[in-house]
Protein backbone atom coordinates (compact mmCIF):
# COMPACT_ATOMS: atom_id res chain seq x y z
CA UNK A 1 0.00 0.00 0.00
CA UNK A 2 1.93 2.59 -1.46
CA UNK A 3 1.24 6.46 -1.38
CA UNK A 4 0.69 8.21 -4.88
CA UNK A 5 3.39 9.70 -6.51
CA UNK A 6 2.95 13.32 -7.08
CA UNK A 7 6.30 15.64 -7.83
CA UNK A 8 7.88 17.39 -4.90
CA UNK A 9 7.36 21.13 -6.90
CA UNK A 10 5.84 23.00 -9.11
CA UNK A 11 5.47 26.20 -9.97
CA UNK A 12 4.12 28.74 -12.62
CA UNK A 13 4.01 32.99 -13.02
CA UNK A 14 1.14 35.04 -11.94
CA UNK A 15 -1.99 34.22 -14.36
CA UNK A 16 -0.25 31.11 -16.08
CA UNK A 17 -1.51 27.68 -15.77
CA UNK A 18 0.13 24.65 -14.09
CA UNK A 19 -0.87 20.62 -13.98
CA UNK A 20 0.19 18.20 -11.00
CA UNK A 21 0.29 14.98 -11.33
CA UNK A 22 -0.46 11.59 -9.51
CA UNK A 23 0.41 8.99 -10.57
CA UNK A 24 -0.83 5.43 -8.78
CA UNK A 25 -1.86 1.87 -10.15
CA UNK A 26 -4.71 0.01 -11.86
CA UNK A 27 -5.37 -0.67 -7.89
CA UNK A 28 -6.50 3.26 -7.03
CA UNK A 29 -5.92 6.17 -9.58
CA UNK A 30 -6.28 3.73 -12.52
CA UNK A 31 -9.42 1.66 -11.35
CA UNK A 32 -11.91 4.16 -9.92
CA UNK A 33 -13.60 7.71 -10.49
CA UNK A 34 -12.52 8.69 -6.59
CA UNK A 35 -9.91 11.08 -6.74
CA UNK A 36 -10.09 14.05 -4.96
CA UNK A 37 -7.43 16.90 -4.83
CA UNK A 38 -6.38 18.77 -1.61
CA UNK A 39 -4.92 22.56 -1.03
CA UNK A 40 -3.24 22.71 2.23
CA UNK A 41 -1.90 26.64 3.81
CA UNK A 42 0.72 26.39 6.34
CA UNK A 43 -0.78 25.25 9.45
CA UNK A 44 -3.76 24.71 8.48
CA UNK A 45 -6.01 22.40 7.60
CA UNK A 46 -6.25 20.65 4.35
CA UNK A 47 -8.71 21.95 1.79
CA UNK A 48 -10.91 19.66 -0.65
CA UNK A 49 -10.32 21.23 -4.32
CA UNK A 50 -12.08 18.55 -6.30
CA UNK A 51 -13.65 15.69 -5.76
CA UNK A 52 -14.56 12.57 -7.88
CA UNK A 53 -11.71 13.04 -10.70
CA UNK A 54 -13.34 16.91 -11.27
CA UNK A 55 -16.20 17.32 -9.13
CA UNK A 56 -15.67 21.20 -7.73
CA UNK A 57 -16.93 22.03 -4.44
CA UNK A 58 -19.33 24.99 -3.85
CA UNK A 59 -17.07 27.93 -3.48
CA UNK A 60 -13.90 26.66 -5.35
CA UNK A 61 -12.88 28.64 -8.61
CA UNK A 62 -13.28 27.32 -11.58
CA UNK A 63 -9.74 28.30 -12.10
CA UNK A 64 -8.85 24.51 -10.50
CA UNK A 65 -10.21 21.41 -12.63
CA UNK A 66 -8.99 18.01 -12.11
CA UNK A 67 -8.90 15.22 -14.71
CA UNK A 68 -7.38 11.37 -15.08
CA UNK A 69 -6.03 9.52 -17.25
CA UNK A 70 -5.04 5.58 -16.88
CA UNK A 71 -3.51 5.90 -13.36
CA UNK A 72 -2.61 9.10 -13.58
CA UNK A 73 -4.56 12.17 -12.38
CA UNK A 74 -4.02 15.66 -12.56
CA UNK A 75 -5.03 19.32 -11.19
CA UNK A 76 -4.45 22.26 -13.31
CA UNK A 77 -4.93 25.63 -11.93
CA UNK A 78 -5.22 28.15 -14.50
CA UNK A 79 -4.73 31.98 -14.06
CA UNK A 80 -2.35 31.45 -11.46
CA UNK A 81 -3.00 33.63 -8.42
CA UNK A 82 -0.68 34.30 -5.51
CA UNK A 83 -3.26 32.71 -3.41
CA UNK A 84 -2.81 29.86 -4.75
CA UNK A 85 0.70 29.16 -3.48
CA UNK A 86 0.19 25.81 -0.97
CA UNK A 87 1.02 22.39 -0.85
CA UNK A 88 -1.39 20.11 -2.68
CA UNK A 89 -2.56 16.59 -2.20
CA UNK A 90 -4.46 14.08 -4.33
CA UNK A 91 -6.12 10.84 -2.82
CA UNK A 92 -7.58 7.99 -4.31
CA UNK A 93 -9.80 4.96 -3.45
CA UNK A 94 -7.54 1.63 -3.18
CA UNK A 95 -10.61 -1.03 -2.85
CA UNK A 96 -11.44 -2.63 0.40
CA UNK A 97 -11.91 0.44 2.02
CA UNK A 98 -9.02 1.66 2.12
CA UNK A 99 -7.96 5.08 0.67
CA UNK A 100 -4.44 6.93 -0.28
CA UNK A 101 -3.25 10.17 -0.20
CA UNK A 102 -0.02 11.47 -2.44
CA UNK A 103 3.28 12.44 -1.02
CA UNK A 104 2.06 16.61 -1.76
CA UNK A 105 3.23 18.89 -4.37
CA UNK A 106 4.31 22.21 -2.90
CA UNK A 107 3.24 24.86 -5.71
CA UNK A 108 5.10 27.99 -5.87
CA UNK A 109 3.78 31.23 -7.61
CA UNK A 110 6.91 33.14 -8.45
CA UNK B 1 -21.79 26.56 11.55
CA UNK B 2 -20.24 22.68 10.18
CA UNK B 3 -18.08 21.93 12.63
CA UNK B 4 -15.48 19.02 13.68
CA UNK B 5 -13.28 19.05 17.29
CA UNK B 6 -11.26 16.54 17.82
CA UNK B 7 -9.97 15.96 21.45
CA UNK B 8 -7.97 13.01 23.31
CA UNK B 9 -4.65 13.72 21.98
CA UNK B 10 -1.46 13.75 24.16
CA UNK B 11 2.00 12.03 25.11
CA UNK B 12 1.60 8.47 25.75
CA UNK B 13 4.81 5.48 26.20
CA UNK B 14 5.08 3.05 23.41
CA UNK B 15 3.17 0.18 23.92
CA UNK B 16 -0.16 2.19 25.46
CA UNK B 17 -3.21 3.21 24.17
CA UNK B 18 -4.86 6.37 23.46
CA UNK B 19 -8.88 6.88 22.35
CA UNK B 20 -9.15 10.05 20.41
CA UNK B 21 -13.03 11.50 19.95
CA UNK B 22 -14.28 13.60 17.25
CA UNK B 23 -17.42 16.06 18.19
CA UNK B 24 -19.67 17.11 15.18
CA UNK B 25 -22.00 19.46 14.27
CA UNK B 26 -24.23 21.28 12.01
CA UNK B 27 -24.95 18.43 9.64
CA UNK B 28 -26.74 15.22 10.06
CA UNK B 29 -23.78 13.40 11.05
CA UNK B 30 -25.32 9.53 10.72
CA UNK B 31 -25.83 10.49 6.88
CA UNK B 32 -21.82 10.60 6.33
CA UNK B 33 -18.92 8.31 6.29
CA UNK B 34 -16.20 9.36 8.56
CA UNK B 35 -12.21 9.52 8.28
CA UNK B 36 -9.35 10.05 10.12
CA UNK B 37 -6.64 11.43 8.67
CA UNK B 38 -3.41 11.71 10.02
CA UNK B 39 0.00 14.47 9.35
CA UNK B 40 3.49 14.23 10.80
CA UNK B 41 4.49 17.65 11.28
CA UNK B 42 6.42 18.85 8.52
CA UNK B 43 5.17 15.87 6.35
CA UNK B 44 2.37 14.56 3.98
CA UNK B 45 -0.90 13.46 4.66
CA UNK B 46 -1.63 9.39 5.53
CA UNK B 47 -5.47 8.64 5.55
CA UNK B 48 -5.16 6.12 8.44
CA UNK B 49 -9.08 4.66 8.89
CA UNK B 50 -12.73 5.51 7.52
CA UNK B 51 -15.92 4.28 8.50
CA UNK B 52 -19.23 4.45 6.59
CA UNK B 53 -22.59 5.96 7.79
CA UNK B 54 -23.74 2.85 9.39
CA UNK B 55 -21.10 0.75 9.91
CA UNK B 56 -20.99 -1.86 7.13
CA UNK B 57 -17.85 -0.51 5.56
CA UNK B 58 -14.85 0.26 7.71
CA UNK B 59 -11.30 0.37 6.52
CA UNK B 60 -7.92 0.98 8.37
CA UNK B 61 -4.46 1.84 6.36
CA UNK B 62 -2.16 -1.19 6.59
CA UNK B 63 0.03 0.71 9.07
CA UNK B 64 -2.36 0.68 11.62
CA UNK B 65 -4.65 -2.69 10.69
CA UNK B 66 -4.77 -4.68 13.83
CA UNK B 67 -3.59 -2.13 16.44
CA UNK B 68 -6.77 1.14 15.91
CA UNK B 69 -10.23 0.58 15.75
CA UNK B 70 -12.56 3.27 14.29
CA UNK B 71 -15.96 3.51 15.52
CA UNK B 72 -18.84 5.42 15.89
CA UNK B 73 -21.87 6.51 17.95
CA UNK B 74 -24.46 8.22 15.75
CA UNK B 75 -26.61 9.42 18.79
CA UNK B 76 -24.03 11.54 20.52
CA UNK B 77 -22.45 12.67 16.63
CA UNK B 78 -19.43 11.35 17.87
CA UNK B 79 -16.19 9.57 16.02
CA UNK B 80 -13.73 7.76 17.97
CA UNK B 81 -10.49 6.16 17.05
CA UNK B 82 -9.18 3.50 19.39
CA UNK B 83 -5.34 3.33 19.14
CA UNK B 84 -3.73 0.32 21.13
CA UNK B 85 0.22 -1.21 20.59
CA UNK B 86 1.08 2.52 20.03
CA UNK B 87 4.48 3.18 18.38
CA UNK B 88 6.74 6.22 17.86
CA UNK B 89 5.87 6.38 14.33
CA UNK B 90 1.98 6.91 15.43
CA UNK B 91 2.92 10.72 16.50
CA UNK B 92 1.61 13.06 14.45
CA UNK B 93 -1.65 15.56 14.32
CA UNK B 94 -4.82 13.21 13.88
CA UNK B 95 -7.40 14.97 11.70
CA UNK B 96 -11.16 13.73 11.72
CA UNK B 97 -12.88 14.51 8.39
CA UNK B 98 -16.29 14.24 6.84
CA UNK B 99 -16.83 12.74 3.52
CA UNK B 100 -18.82 14.99 1.09
CA UNK B 101 -21.02 12.02 0.06
CA UNK B 102 -24.33 11.15 1.57
CA UNK B 103 -24.44 7.09 1.70
CA UNK B 104 -21.63 5.66 -0.06
CA UNK B 105 -17.85 7.41 0.87
CA UNK B 106 -16.47 9.22 -2.31
CA UNK B 107 -13.51 10.09 -0.41
CA UNK B 108 -14.08 13.65 -1.14
CA UNK B 109 -12.85 14.96 2.52
CA UNK B 110 -14.76 18.29 2.81
CA UNK B 111 -15.06 19.52 6.62
CA UNK B 112 -12.05 18.75 8.82
CA UNK B 113 -10.95 19.34 12.49
CA UNK B 114 -7.96 21.19 13.62
CA UNK B 115 -6.61 17.99 14.63
CA UNK B 116 -5.56 16.60 17.66
CA UNK B 117 -1.98 16.01 18.36
CA UNK B 118 -0.68 12.74 19.36
CA UNK B 119 3.56 11.99 20.68
CA UNK B 120 4.24 8.65 21.02
CA UNK B 121 7.33 8.73 23.27
CA UNK B 122 9.61 7.49 26.01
Amino acid sequence: QSALSQPPSASGSPGQSVTISCTGSINDVGGYRLVSWYQQDPGKAPKLMIHEVNKRPSGVPDRFSGSKSGSTASLTVSGLQAEDEAEYYCSSYAGNNKWLFGGGTKLTVL
Amino acid sequence: EVLLVESGGGLVQPGRSLRLSCAASGFVFDDYAMHWVRQIPGKGLEWVSGISWNNDNIGYADSVKGRFTISRDNTKNSLYLQMDSLRPEDTALYYCAKDESRGVPVGGLDVWGQGTTVTVSS
